[in-house]
């Protein structure tokens, strides 16, 4: 059974620092791996989609990257803003093309001015 | 592009009552769309899939009968939870599968806030 990990759960940063989400996943048989961002009481906002093929997906200030064969994945923010505060949730797809979304916890992240 | 709808974004209803909460799709077909539940510093835990025009699949340890699933247009989806409950109090978010979504991943909605009181 598939399984992902958000380490950490929590992480507070001052302004202009760069920071790494990490998320861990326990099959590496998965179709895409996503990065969402949710504000308190918001739904999801999509904000990379790496397929199973790629390495990395780059977005403005943000970059994930994908290692399969190691069941892992970063999120880097260059620069942060505390309009980046919010919570990042990392979910997998397996199953090929019609599979289910897999989520973990997420990371809340909290960038001081 | 991909812009799904959920209605209502908050909803307090008493207990034994009935609650429907609505997923759009507005600007795409959604021939799938998924059902989550969220609990305060969990993972969101998939409730169920609504394909258009056929019966919903729930996952292990979800009551069918508590939370009705319908499906009958591509482009609506709704979850109703039925006798509600205060354990039924959650955040509830849907998301629609759209063709190509294995390019563009997955759409969600706004969610959707349940208090029963």
């Amino acid at each position: 059974k598939q399984e992902v990990t958000q380490i950490p759960a929590a992480l507070s940063v001052p302004e202009g620092e760069n920071l790494v989400l990490n998320c861990s996943f326990t099959d590496s048989a998965i179709y895409n791996l996503q990065w969402f961002r949710q504000d308190p009481g918001k739904g999801l906002t999509s904000l990379l989609l790496i397929q199973s093929s790629q390495r990395e997906q780059t977005s403005g200030r943000l970059n994930a990257s994908l290692d399969k064969s190691s069941g892992r994945s970063t999120l880097y923010i260059a620069a942060s803003q505390p309009g980046d505060s919010a919570t990042y949730l990392c979910a997998v797809k397996g199953g090929g093309s019609q599979g289910n979304l897999i989520f973990g916890k997420g990371t809340k992240l909290s960038v001081k001015p | 592009g991909a812009v799904v709808s959920q209605h209502p974004s908050r909803v307090i209803c008493k207990s034994g009552t009935s609650v429907k909460i609505e997923c759009r799709s507005l600007d795409f077909q959604a021939t799938t769309m998924f059902w989550y539940r969220q609990f305060p510093k969990k993972s969101l835990m998939l409730m169920a899939t609504s394909n258009e025009g056929s019966k919903a699949t729930y996952e292990q340890g979800v009551e069918k009968d508590k939370f009705l699933i319908n499906h009958a247009s591509l482009t609506l989806s709704t979850l109703t939870v039925t006798s509600a409950h205060p354990e039924d109090s959650s955040f509830y978010i849907c998301s629609a599968r759209r063709q190509g979504a294995e390019l563009y991943g997955y759409t969600f909605g706004s969610g959707t806030r349940l208090t029963v009181v």
